[in-house]
């Protein structure tokens, strides 16, 4: 079935550390990949995207993701988490090959950031 | 507006009753997106207008939920006979046209309760 997995529920990484949160999808193409992050009764807002080309893209807020084609994954990384950065992250994916349809998100990953 | 407006932010009604959940997306953007989020979910796709029709509305669970967008900018998302389960975050978001796939941008969301 096709689908956008994030298996890890929960996270929780130091202040200062390092942070990889994984995704993976399951289609016969490859979708557009993107990352938002929901802060607590906040809107979703999108951190970064990748449609083609370089497969390393960049974000705002010092994330960056890569996407990885032969593991079919687009896992979310930092270098160093600062304690804003506590929120809940969703994979989302679009596909192009299917006119008039929507992303469509994973269940997401809650970070938590301890001192 | 600056952004996607979503009205009310918080509604409560008791189970039965009919709700109407608003939304008022970036000026221009022809395409608008409803979104139900369950408590510990990602979001889930509702219902997607093009203008004033609705291109893809597969999202909605049973003819309890109905949504209009008139005039191909504001959108009502219409909840009759509501039931406790219905309760979740109504987020709403919209596009450029011919942009699905570059993202969007997301309100803040109508948490509705039933009681």
């Amino acid at each position: 079935a096709q689908s956008v997995t994030q298996p890890d529920i929960h996270i929780t990484v130091s202040e200062g550390a390092s942070l990889e949160l994984r995704c993976n999808y399951s289609y016969g193409a490859t979708p557009y990949l993107f990352w938002y992050v929901q802060s607590p009764g906040q809107g979703l807002q999108l951190l970064l995207k990748y449609f083609s080309g370089d497969t390393l893209v960049q974000g705002i807020k010092g994330f960056e993701a890569e996407f990885k084609r032969s593991q079919s994954s687009f896992n979310l990384r930092k270098p160093s988490v600062h304690w804003s950065d506590a929120a809940e992250y969703f994979c989302a994916v679009f596909l192009p090959s299917q006119a008039g349809t929507a992303l469509i998100f994973g269940k997401g990953t809650t970070l938590s950031v301890s001192s | 507006g600056a952004g996607v407006s979503q009205t009310p932010s918080n509604k409560v009604t008791e189970k039965g009753k009919y709700v109407e959940l608003r939304c008022d997306p970036i000026s221009g953007h022809t395409a608008l997106y409803w979104y139900r989020q369950s408590l510990g979910q990602g979001p889930e796709f509702l219902i997607y207008f093009q203008g004033t029709g609705a291109a893809d509305d597969s999202g909605l669970p049973n003819d309890r939920f109905f949504a209009v967008r008139p005039e191909g900018s504001v959108s009502t998302l219409k909840i009759q006979r509501t039931e406790r389960g219905d309760s979740a975050v109504y987020l709403c978001a919209s596009s450029p046209q011919g942009a699905q796939g570059y993202g969007y941008t997301f309100g803040s969301g109508t948490r509705l309760t039933v009681v």
